[in-house]
Order: structure tokens, then C-alpha cells, then sequence
């Protein structure tokens, strides 16, 4: 069984940092993709940053570019998602997600989320 | 960065009527790499549809999607209690950014 849990979220100040971390189980950790999705109270879906297998290719939305920086360690099954000088608007619940392959190729779509990890910035 | 409209914002439908749900993009969505989730309250988003068309693993036949280039559309032919939740679309034919429409909440009348 596939499973994303995510933790490091909690109330920060602004300007400070936090650093979250996905733990991934059940499926080939370093045969996909993975990215960072985040959810403001009561508002949609926002994508934040994905990285690949090797980690040779990374993105960020521009919200959060020269900001946040994803890594990952494959020999830990785990995702991380360093996030500093952090602002009101990154409140939010930040999803890890797994991204979908088919038989015959991978898309930056996602088939698996963990439950997420509530990021509150506020003084 | 390619914008994507979900409209309505809010559909109020009974069980058992048919739900078209619409995501129209700013621009043309390469190869129709569109997908739709289902967010319920508390929980994470379920993947639906992927490829405009293609339902994921599991889900129910009701659920169909359609569509190509800017326009795309998800319909529950005969709803269920359980499908009253928030549907959202994503587009991943060009990033970054990926990008999500704003959603449309499917609500009980």
C-alpha cells in the first residue's frame, strides 16, 4: 500500500524558516517523480515544486522560487521541501505527492497524496 | 503559464442527476494532459481522470471525461450521495508551472 506521510509543519513567524519532510512507502521511491502541493484555508489546489527520480530536473512555482528549494533522498524514501523567508500568504496545508505513471510513460499528474502538513505563518 | 477556468463555481444538483462540470484553459493543453480530482472535506484530492479522458484505477464508470485543446469537461452521468465534493482540474502538458483551475463545488439540493 502506497502511503505519503508528511510532518515538519507547525506556526512560524514571518521571515523565519521551516523545513518539511514526506516519508514514502509501499512503492519504488526512486521510479518517480515527486512534488509539493499546497492548499490555503478554504481556498483550491496550488503546485509548488516537483522533482525528478535523479533529481537532475527540478521547478517551482514563482510564488515560491529563490524561496523554497525541494530535495529528496532516495536511500531514505523521503521528500523534502525547505522553505525560507516565509510569508503570510505560505499558510497552507502542503500535500506530498506521487506522480502517475502508466504502463508506458510518466506525467506530472498525481495518483497518490499524503494527508498533508499545516504550515501557519503568522507573528 | 496556462490558466485554467472551472465553471460553475458552485452546481446544487439531486442524486441521481447527471453533473457537467466545465475547465476551460487560456491556451491550448498539449497532448489533452488534463486531469480532474475529487476533494472532499478533510481529506486529500482522489485522482479521477487523466488524458482528458481516461479514468484512473477504480473509479466508477459514472465518471467520463471529455474534451480537447482549451475546453474540458467531467460528467457524472447518475449521481451518487458520495459524489457531493469540490472537483478540480489540473493541466501538465506544459511547466512549470503546473497549474489547477479554481474548482467547482458540487453541492446536495
Amino acid at each position: 500500500e502506497v502511503q505519503l506521510v508528511e510532518s515538519g509543519g507547525g506556526l512560524v513567524q514571518p521571515g523565519r524558516s521551516l523545513r518539511l519532510s514526506c516519508a514514502a512507502s509501499g512503492f519504488t521511491f526512486d521510479d518517480y517523480a515527486m512534488h509539493w502541493v499546497r492548499q490555503a484555508p478554504g481556498k483550491g489546489l496550488e503546485w509548488v515544486s516537483g522533482i525528478s527520480w535523479n533529481s537532475g530536473s527540478i521547478g517551482y512555482a514563482d510564488s515560491v522560487k529563490g524561496r523554497f528549494t525541494i530535495s529528496r533522498d532516495n536511500a531514505k524514501n523521503s521528500l523534502y521541501l525547505q522553505m525560507n523567508s516565509l510569508r503570510a500568504e505560505d499558510t497552507a496545508l502542503y500535500y506530498c505527492a506521487k506522480e502517475y505513471c502508466s504502463s508506458t510513460s510518466c506525467n506530472a499528474l498525481f495518483d497518490y497524496w499524503g494527508q498533508g502538513t499545516l504550515v501557519t505563518v503568522s507573528s | 503559464e496556462i490558466v485554467l477556468t472551472q465553471s460553475p463555481g458552485t452546481l446544487s444538483l439531486s442524486p441521481g442527476e447527471r453533473a457537467t462540470l466545465s475547465c476551460r484553459a487560456s491556451q491550448s493543453v498539449s497532448s489533452s494532459y488534463l486531469a480532474w480530482y475529487q476533494q472532499k472535506p478533510g481529506q486529500a484530492p482522489r485522482l479521477l481522470i487523466y488524458g482528458a479522458s481516461s479514468r484512473a484505477t477504480g473509479i466508477p464508470d459514472r465518471f467520463s471525461g471529455s474534451g480537447s485543446g482549451t475546453d474540458f469537461t467531467l460528467t457524472i452521468s447518475r449521481l451518487e450521495p458520495e459524489d457531493f465534493a469540490v472537483y478540480y482540474c489540473q493541466q501538465y502538458g506544459s511547466s512549470p508551472p503546473l497549474t489547477f483551475g479554481q474548482g467547482t463545488r458540487l453541492e446536495i439540493k
